[in-house]
């Protein structure tokens, strides 16, 4: 089965630096990679996602980039804010149009960001 | 206020005794999950189901029961067999013919004294 690998576990940084989460994957067929934001106490939300004909996609002060060959991809923010403090889930899955049965999630990362 | 609705968010229980946790979504979603979360291990799956009165194990699934009678519902049993059940449970539900976007309930923690 899939096995994604996530680093670091917790990542310090200073509030208006960037902050970059990396992660790894073994199945070569998998294709469809989110990334889920948990803040403390809340439910996890999806803030991102790539697919596999995609090499990076950016949204705001966010953007995600993947390299199939390695078969790894990371997570970056820029211009960190207090509220960007929460634990950060990557994950992977062969998504074929629907489903997160297949879905296998790293361990997280905690952000913190410090003022 | 369309969203999954977890219940009890928290739940304490003695050794050996089963425990159900409830989940219901207004969404009309398909597909519904049952996640465990521990500190420093990610979100790992009990059990799935695609369709009603139809459910598959995921990868921890031993110790634990669920029910799909309702679209709406699925409902996860801890039961007495499950040998370190103290976790926070998250539901999910994600609309499988569009994104594969999980919406996540606000989760579960039980607590076995």
């Amino acid at each position: 089965g899939e096995n994604v690998e996530q680093h670091p576990s917790t990542l310090s940084v200073q509030e208006g630096d960037s902050a970059v989460i990396k992660c790894t994957y073994s199945d070569s067929a998998s294709n469809y990679f989110p990334w889920y934001k948990q803040e403390l106490g809340k439910r996890p939300q999806l803030i991102i996602d790539i697919r596999s004909n995609v090499g990076e996609k950016k949204d705001q002060r966010i953007a995600v980039t993947l390299n199939k060959t390695a078969k790894h991809f990371s997570l970056h923010i820029t211009e960190t804010q207090p509220e960007d403090s929460a634990v950060y889930f990557c994950a992977a899955s062969s998504y074929s149009g629907g489903g997160a049965d297949g879905l296998t999630f790293g361990k997280g990362t905690h952000l913190i960001i410090q003022p | 206020d369309g969203g999954i609705t977890q219940s009890p968010k928290y739940l304490f229980r003695k050794e050996g005794q089963n425990v159900t946790l409830s989940c219901e979504q207004n969404l009309n979603h398909d597909a519904m999950y049952w996640y465990r979360q521990d500190p420093g291990q990610g979100l790992r799956l009990i059990y799935y189901s695609q369709i009603v009165n139809d459910f598959q194990k995921g990868d921890i699934a031993e110790g634990y029961s669920v029910s799909r009678e309702k679209k709406e519902s699925f409902p996860l049993t801890v039961t007495s067999a499950q040998k370190n059940p103290t976790a926070f449970y998250l539901c999910a539900s994600t609309d499988s013919l569009n994104t594969g976007e999980l919406f996540f309930g606000e989760g579960s923690r039980l607590t076995v004294l």
